[in-house]
């Protein structure tokens, strides 16, 4: 099984903040990789596919980037709604696999 | 408007089945792969299993953890995707989502609400 490596688990982070999150994957998988959000009691809503493709919908200050075993997500100025818990997952081969999550908190 | 909502969750004593349903709407359903993922209580997203479309002969997958456990099915005539979970383990406590997943690698666009398994004595 494919396993992914997020961090940091846990970030804490100001409004205005530029933040990223580095998702590492235990093999090659391409750009097979997409990023949801989740906020509390909801459920998660994809943000990123294609490692780098925006969903439509989702702020333009919300990025993707990287191919093969690194990735990251990057925030390039955090707002309010963007305190959540984000997960990468990958879509190259069976199981599919989620990274354990990092949880974005108000500094 | 795309909506999934499901339904059937519950209290189930180990060893005991429950069916999970998953109304959908707002879509041609028989033409989309529909995603199981679970969540466990306070931990992380854990995916369960994936029904392909008609033009892949609704073909399945599950992740090992429930495979020989859990079954996929889906009523195209009722838009209904299912998850019948057989020999439950305390471990399969979580909430259940159905997503819709979009094939080539787009991931899931929309999600049902959530429904709660609860496996306990």
């Amino acid at each position: 099984d494919i396993q992914l490596t997020q961090s940091p688990s846990f970030l804490s982070a100001s409004v205005g903040d530029r933040v990223t999150i580095t998702c590492r994957a235990s093999q090659g998988i391409s750009s097979y990789l997409v990023w949801y959000q989740q906020k509390p009691g909801k459920a998660p809503k994809l943000l990123i596919y294609g490692a780098s493709t925006l969903q439509s919908g989702v702020p333009s200050r919300v990025s993707g980037s990287g191919s093969g075993t690194e990735f990251t997500l990057t925030i390039s100025s955090l707002q309010p709604e963007d305190f959540a818990t984000y997960y990468c997952q990958q879509l190259n081969s069976f199981p599919l696999t989620f990274g354990g999550g990092t949880k974005v908190e108000i500094k | 408007e795309v909506q999934l909502v499901e339904s059937g969750g519950g209290l189930v004593q180990p060893g005991g089945s429950l069916r999970l349903s998953c109304a959908a709407s707002g879509f041609t359903f028989s033409d989309h792969y529909m995603d199981w993922v679970r969540q466990a209580p306070g931990k992380g997203l854990e995916w369960v299993g994936r029904t392909r479309n008609k033009a892949n002969s609704y073909t399945t997958e599950y992740a090992a953890s429930v495979k020989g456990r859990f079954t996929i099915s889906r009523d195209n005539s009722k838009n209904s995707l299912y998850l019948q979970m057989d020999s439950l383990k305390s471990e399969d406590t979580a909430i259940y989502y159905c997503a819709r997943y979009i094939s080539g690698h787009q991931g899931c666009d929309y999600w049902g609400q959530g429904t709660l398994v609860t496996v306990s004595s």
